[in-house]
This record gives C-alpha cells, structure tokens and sequence, in this order.
C-alpha cells in the first residue's frame, strides 16, 4: 500500500506568487491535515479536512487556503508568498476526523526568495 | 495559551546508552499523546498515549504517559546511531496535533 504521498517534494518560488501544494492520503484515509514546519521547530497545524469539509484551521493568515477532493486528495494553496513561508510543509492522513494516528508524508521544502 | 514543551532539546549520547525524552503539556481538550521520529522529512509514528500508567512498548522503545501530572517520557535502551533523529511529542486535540520543539538525538558510534 503507497504511504502518504505529496508534490512537488521541492519548490522554489518568488515573493508574491502563488503556490499549490498536493497531498494523497493514504488509501481509505479521509481525514487529511497540513502542517507548517520551520527549521528547528515542531510542526505547526494549518488546515484539516475531512470529508470535504474543513474540521479546523490554525492561526495562519487568509493567504493559506486548502481544500479536498471526492477522492480525499488534498490541496494547499498560499497566495502572496513571503520570505517567512519557507518552510517543509506536511501532509497528514488518519482514518476518521478524530485524528487516531495520523501517517505523513514526505513533505514539500518551499524556498520563496 | 496550550503548549507542549520537550525536554532536552538536543542531547548526544554514544552507543549502548540509556535515554529519556521529556514531554509536558499544558493543553485544552486533550485525547492523547503521540511521538513521533523525524529522520529527514516525514515524521514517522511510534507511540499514541491515551490512558495514564500504561507503558507502550518496541523494542528498545518505550513510553509512558502520565495525565495527573501532564507528562510523557520516552525511552530508548541500548542505543544505536540510527536512533539518530529528531524525537517529536504532540498531543491531538480536537482537530490537530500541537507539537513540541523537538529533541534532536544524536548517538556517536
């Protein structure tokens, strides 16, 4: 069974553009989750969704939005990219919206410059 | 404000040593504590915590939660370099995982 998988696994982007990120949970997994990692810190909790619908949002601006497809896959998109949004961006796939052992993966390495 | 804090957050040991990781947490609506090994990108899971006093165990893995005093420890006995890694706590809230800075371990041969 393929484990969670994202794309692009790297990236690199201007100040001000757009970026659209992708994630594919793991087969039967409809809860899928984003998360913000910055260097030398935890992951921090962006979006969840589960069955196409947002379940929570974390304290990111407007710029970051997200959503999920009829066959759970999932997209994360951030408008007017700043410096400040390098960082390893992580998907997360569990089984129900309770969040019971949530599976990442490899991850996209976003450098604005 | 919640927050989980981890303890140490970097530590270098060699091979055959004994380790405990710390993890405490001050965190409304809480359902369990996870830990989490980060190698290079995807932290890849190792315990979920639900219940106080009850010791999880792999092999040379252990962790126990403590929800009184609102802690977690993680052990690892004779250790081996590919230990190596950064050990992250979380605890799983409602919709999310708070997470922990990290313990960066590294085990010299």
């Amino acid at each position: 069974d393929a484990g969670v998988t994202q794309s692009p696994t790297h990236l690199i982007k201007t100040r001000g553009q757009h970026v659209t990120l992708r994630c594919s949970p793991i087969s039967g997994h409809k809860s899928v989750s984003w998360y913000q990692q910055v260097l030398g810190q935890g992951p921090q909790f962006i979006f969840q969704y589960y069955e196409k619908e947002e379940r929570g949002r974390g304290n990111f601006p407007d710029r970051f939005s997200a959503r999920q497809f009829p066959n759970y896959s999932s997209e994360l998109n951030v408008n007017a990219l700043l410096l400040g949004d390098s960082a390893l961006y992580l998907c997360a796939s569990s089984s129900t919206d309770m969040n019971t052992e949530a599976f990442f993966g490899q991850g996209t390495r976003l450098t604005v410059v | 404000e919640d927050k989980v804090v981890q303890s140490p957050l970097s530590l270098v040991v060699h091979e055959g040593d004994t380790v405990t990781l710390n993890c405490s947490y001050e965190v409304t609506n809480f359902r369990s504590l996870l830990w989490y090994k980060q190698e290079k990108k995807a932290p890849t899971f190792l315990f979920m915590l639900t219940s106080s006093g009850i010791e999880k165990k792999s092999g040379r893995l252990s962790s126990i939660l403590d929800k009184k005093e609102l802690f977690s420890i993680l052990n690892i006995t004779a250790t081996q370099t590919g230990d190596s890694a950064i050990y992250l706590c979380a605890v799983l809230r409602f919709n999310d995982m708070r997470f922990g800075a990290g313990t960066r371990l590294t085990v010299k041969p």
